[in-house]
C-alpha cells in the first residue's frame, strides 16, 4: 500500500527566501502526486499535481514541485515566499484507481 | 459557484453521546468522501460514495459509526456512541465522477469534534 512522509513538521522561513518543503512517498506502482494546501480555518485547496510527463510541474501562487522516481520525492519549493503564504501544506498520493493517502502536513511559517 | 458546505462547524460533546455532521457537495459532483483528520496527522479517507452507493468504506469503524447519501446529493456522517478518541476534524469533500486517482477534490472546511 502507498504511503507518504513529510519530513519536516513545521519549516520556519523570513518572508522573500527560498523554501523547500520535502514529500517522500512510498510504493510499488506507478503513482500520482499532489500538493494541498490548507489556510487556516479553511478547507484543503489543491496546490498542484503530477499525473504524468513533465517531471516540473507549476502550481498556483508560484509554487512548483518536481516528481523524482529514483527517490521517490515529490518536493515542493518556491523561490521567494510571502506572508500570505503561511499554511499548512499535505502531500498526496494514489496509486491509480486506489484512494488518496495523505502525509501528516507541514506547516510553513513566514516571517517578516 | 458555492463549494462543499459542512455543519456544525464545530460540535462538544461528553463520551457515549450521538453526533452528526451534514455534508453539502458541489452541485453536480457524483462522488463524496469523508475524510477524519486526527490532531497533526493528514487526513485519513473513511468513506467515499459514487452517487447513493458506498463504493469504499473500508477504513469506516462501522461498530459507531454509520453514513448515509439517500439521493445521491447531501451526506450525513453519524457517531454513535462518541468515545475519547474521535476527537477530530471530520472532512467532507466532493469530485465530478469517479476520478480514478487523477483528479481534484474539493473540500469542505470541516467540522471540528471534542469529545469530553
Amino acid at each position: 500500500a502507498q504511503s507518504v512522509t513529510q519530513l519536516d513538521s513545521q519549516v520556519p522561513v523570513f518572508e522573500e527566501a527560498p523554501v523547500e518543503l520535502r514529500c517522500n512517498y512510498s510504493s510499488s506502482v506507478s503513482v500520482y502526486l499532489f500538493w494541498y494546501v490548507q489556510y487556516p480555518n479553511q478547507g484543503l485547496q489543491l496546490l498542484l499535481k503530477y499525473l504524468s510527463g513533465s517531471t516540473l510541474v507549476k502550481g498556483i501562487n508560484g509554487f512548483e514541485a518536481e516528481f523524482n522516481k529514483s527517490q521517490t520525492s515529490f518536493h515542493l519549493r518556491k523561490p521567494s515566499v510571502h506572508i500570505s503564504d503561511t499554511a499548512e501544506y499535505f502531500c498526496a498520493v494514489s496509486e491509480y484507481g486506489n484512494k488518496l493517502v495523505f502525509g501528516a502536513g507541514t506547516i510553513l511559517r513566514v516571517k517578516s | 459557484e458555492a463549494g462543499v458546505v459542512q455543519s456544525p462547524r464545530y460540535k462538544i460533546i461528553e463520551k457515549k453521546q450521538p453526533v452528526a455532521f451534514w455534508c453539502n457537495p458541489i452541485s453536480g459532483h457524483n462522488t463524496l468522501y469523508w475524510y477524519r483528520q486526527n490532531l497533526g496527522q493528514g487526513p485519513e479517507l473513511l468513506i467515499r460514495y459514487e452517487n447513493e452507493e458506498a463504493v469504499d468504506d473500508s477504513q469506516l469503524p462501522k461498530d459507531r459509526f454509520s453514513a448515509e447519501r439517500l439521493k445521491g446529493v447531501d451526506s450525513t456522517l453519524k457517531i454513535q456512541p462518541a468515545e475519547l478518541g474521535d476527537s477530530a476534524v471530520y472532512l467532507c469533500a466532493s469530485s465530478p465522477t469517479d476520478w480514478g486517482g487523477t483528479g481534484e477534490l474539493f473540500f469542505g472546511e470541516g467540522s471540528r469534534l471534542t469529545v469530553l
